[in-house]
């Protein structure tokens, strides 16, 4: 069962115009909500992250949305650079699972930004 | 800040061998570290949560005799492969969480495997 679920495996979007990634999620205990960058055989990068009290949180080119009603989340880049090409991952977790929250990830949206 | 590193980056072994990764949080104590594994083109799998001085909890499926983790300190954790198979061969990529209680993971740069 996908807890997390990012339905475009891949997005390409010109250079300067807005890359807009989508993410659901089902697990209504969700509370926390992350995205990571990824580039081929090295680590995920945080990006950026939002907690369930906020539906906005806003860092330079990024910002990301959530709306609970929905289960929907989604990350904004712009204006999208050819060096966001990545993979971008988003990731959830509950707070009140304690310490040892553990985080539920996304399947990834490859996004190729086109010079 | 927030740092965090693997080592090693790449390791090739023969079938039979064990092999040991590690993780360390490089410019921040990490209560919690987590170990993941990937396979290509999938997402992370989480493989098993580790906190200082305690022993990991791994997630189902995932055996703890063969995958040994050590946490013994606040800026480091290990992953022993015992006697690695093929199958064993994936990209493995530690993350930490610090002590503030912000629930953001931070992850290193990933070890690939490679099990002959």
């Amino acid at each position: 069962d996908q807890q997390v679920k990012q339905n475009s495996p891949s997005l390409s979007v010109q250079e300067g115009r807005i890359s807009i990634l989508n993410c659901d999620y089902t697990n209504s205990m969700f509370d926390y909500f992350l995205w990571y960058k990824k580039y081929p055989a090295e680590g995920p990068t945080f990006l950026i992250s939002i907690s369930s009290i906020k539906d906005k949180n806003e860092d330079g080119r990024f910002t990301v949305f959530l709306n609970k009603s929905a289960k929907h989340l989604s990350l904004h880049i712009v204006p999208s650079q050819p060096g966001d090409s990545a993979v971008y991952f988003c990731a959830a977790s509950s707070r009140g699972g304690g310490a040892t929250n553990k985080l539920i990830f996304g399947t990834g949206t490859l996004l190729a930004v086109q010079p | 800040g927030a740092v965090v590193s693997q080592h090693p980056s790449r390791v090739i072994c023969k079938s039979g061998t064990s092999v040991k990764i590690e993780c360390r949080s490089l410019d921040f104590q990490a209560t919690t570290m987590f170990w993941y594994r990937q396979f290509p083109k999938q997402s992370l799998m989480l493989m098993a949560t580790s906190n200082e001085g305690s022993k990991a909890t791994y997630e189902q499926g995932v055996e703890k005799d063969k995958f040994l983790i050590n946490h013994a300190s606040l800026t480091l954790s290990t992953l022993t492969v015992t006697s690695a198979h093929p199958e064993d061969s994936s990209f493995y990529i530690c993350s930490a969480r610090g002590t503030s209680g912000t629930e953001t993971q931070y992850f290193g740069p990933g070890t690939r495997l490679l099990v002959l």
